[in-house]
C-alpha cells in the first residue's frame, strides 16, 4: 500500500541555521509529490510539488526540495530559517489508482525555531 | 489564500446532532477532496467527487455523507456525530484528479 513516513515528529533549529525535513515515500510508480505547510491554526499551504523532470524543485518562502527515486525520498531544504517558518510541515504523495487523485500525507514534522 | 472556500470556520454541537459543512472550491476547478485532521489519525481521505460525481471513498464512515451540487461547491453531512468526530475538516480542490490540490481554511469541528 502507498505511505508516506516523516521520521522526525518534532525539529527544533536556530534561526539563521539551515533545515532539513526528511520524507520517504512507497508508491510503485512515478509518484507525484508535494510538500504542505501549516501554521497553527490554518490550513494547508502548498509549498513545492514534483511531478516529473528536474528532480531539486524550488518552492514559496525559499525552500527546495529534492526527489531521489533510488531512496524513494523527497527531502525538504532550506539553506536560513527564519522565525515565521516555525510550522508544521506534511509531506504528500498523489494516490492515482483508477479514478483516484486523493493525497496520502505522513504524520508531519513540527518545526520549532530558537532565537 | 488558496482561492477555496469553506463555511462555517468553526462549529461546536452536541452528540447525537446533525452537522453540514460547506465547500467552493477555486473557480474552474472540478475535482474537491474531503479530509478529516485528528490528532490521533492524522489527515486522512474521505471522499472525492469530480463534477459532481463521486470518484473515491476513504476512510468515510458510513454516518458521513457528501455531495458536489451543479455550480461545483459541495456539502459534507455528518450525522449521529460522536466525541470522536471532533476534528478539523478540511476541503481541497484540484482541476482534474492526480493534480494539485489547493485547501480551503477547514472547518473545526467540536462535538460536546
Amino acid at each position: 500500500a502507498q505511505s508516506v513516513t516523516q521520521p522526525d515528529i518534532h525539529i527544533t533549529v536556530s534561526e539563521g541555521a539551515s533545515l532539513e525535513l526528511r520524507c520517504n515515500y512507497s508508491y510503485g510508480a512515478t509518484p507525484y509529490l508535494f510538500w504542505y505547510v501549516q501554521s497553527p491554526g490554518q490550513g494547508l499551504q502548498l509549498l513545492l510539488k514534483y511531478f516529473s523532470g528536474d528532480t531539486l524543485v524550488q518552492g514559496i518562502k525559499g525552500f527546495e526540495a529534492e526527489f531521489k527515486r533510488s531512496q524513494s525520498s523527497f527531502n525538504l531544504r532550506k539553506p536560513s530559517v527564519h522565525w515565521s517558518d516555525a510550522a508544521e510541515y506534511f509531506c504528500a504523495v498523489v494516490y492515482y489508482g483508477g479514478s483516484q487523485g486523493n493525497l496520502i500525507f505522513g504524520k508531519g514534522t513540527k518545526l520549532s525555531v530558537k532565537p | 489564500d488558496s482561492g477555496v472556500t469553506q463555511t462555517p470556520k468553526h462549529l461546536i454541537t452536541a452528540t447525537g446532532q446533525r452537522v453540514t459543512l460547506r465547500c467552493s472550491p477555486r473557480s474552474g476547478d472540478l475535482s474537491v477532496y474531503w479530509y478529516q485532521q485528528s490528532l490521533d489519525q492524522g489527515l486522512q481521505f474521505l471522499i472525492q467527487y469530480y463534477n459532481g460525481e463521486e470518484r473515491a471513498k476513504g476512510n468515510i464512515l458510513e454516518r458521513f455523507s457528501a455531495q458536489q451540487f451543479p455550480d461545483l461547491h459541495s456539502e459534507l453531512n455528518l450525522s449521529s456525530l460522536e466525541l470522536g468526530d471532533s476534528a478539523l475538516y478540511f476541503c481541497a480542490s484540484s482541476p482534474r484528479r492526480a493534480d494539485t490540490q489547493y485547501f480551503g481554511p477547514g472547518t473545526r469541528l467540536t462535538v460536546l
